[in-house]
């Protein structure tokens, strides 16, 4: 079935450490993004990409790090620049520039710092 | 700047009872609005989007929302709830001159059901 895939589910991160957190689609859809989510604060745009070789910052994009080298994969690097990196990351993927379009969004991973 | 408001933090229904959760937002232009569902630790379904036309939409698992422009609101309602429904709820909307995945959320309602 076409779906996200979102990995590892839980991740653990020493201090200092930079993690990636995977995101591959077989949608065939151009558009990415990343969201983290915070207990009590809904979703926030990390990064976003629309085309493969392209991605833009989102709202919270200090300390994170993104690539697009393929049009199925969009990896979140979490780098030690991020000072609270506990959260719960989403991915999603659409077709951009279609409005009427549904965002598919992956199961999410959790990443915890120890 | 957009922003999307929903009042309600928590709230607990019994079951069987009907549901309206709130949804406000902020936006000069016709807005693109949806209506998510997550379930703890998983990731968001969709229950339904507004674009244009109808403002009353029809979604899965028995939901609707209404759209009302001179109330700045989407809110969504289910005529009787079950215990599955029982999960948090989130209302966006497509940021304005953003692509489709480009979404402001609030920060969702918390359901909780009563036997």
């Amino acid at each position: 079935d076409g779906g996200i895939t979102q990995s590892p589910k839980y991740l653990f991160r020493k201090e200092g450490q930079n993690v990636t957190l995977s995101c591959e689609q077989n949608l065939n859809h151009d558009a990415m993004y990343w969201y983290r989510q915070d207990p009590g604060q809904g979703l926030r745009l990390i990064y976003y990409s629309q085309i493969v070789n392209d991605f833009q910052k989102g709202d919270i994009a200090e300390g994170y790090s993104v690539s697009r080298e393929k049009k199925e994969s969009f990896p979140l690097t979490v780098t030690s620049a991020q000072k609270n990196p506990t959260a719960f990351y989403l991915c999603a993927s659409s077709i951009p520039g279609t409005r009427g379009n549904t965002i598919y969004f992956g199961e999410g991973s959790w990443l915890t710092v120890v | 700047a957009q922003s999307v408001t929903q009042p309600d933090i928590h709230i607990t229904v019994s079951e069987g009872a009907s549901l309206e959760l709130r949804c406000n937002y902020s936006y000069g232009a016709t807005p693109y609005l949806f209506w998510y569902v997550q379930s703890p630790g998983q990731g968001l379904q969709l229950l339904l989007k507004y674009f244009s036309g109808d403002t009353l939409v029809q979604g899965i698992k028995g939901f609707e929302a209404e759209f009302k422009r001179s109330q700045s609101s989407f809110n969504l309602r289910k005529p009787s709830v079950h215990w599955s429904d029982a999960a948090e709820y989130f209302c966006a909307v497509v940021r304005y001159g953003g692509s489709q995945g480009n979404l402001i959320f609030g920060k969702g309602t918390k359901l909780s059901v009563k036997p």
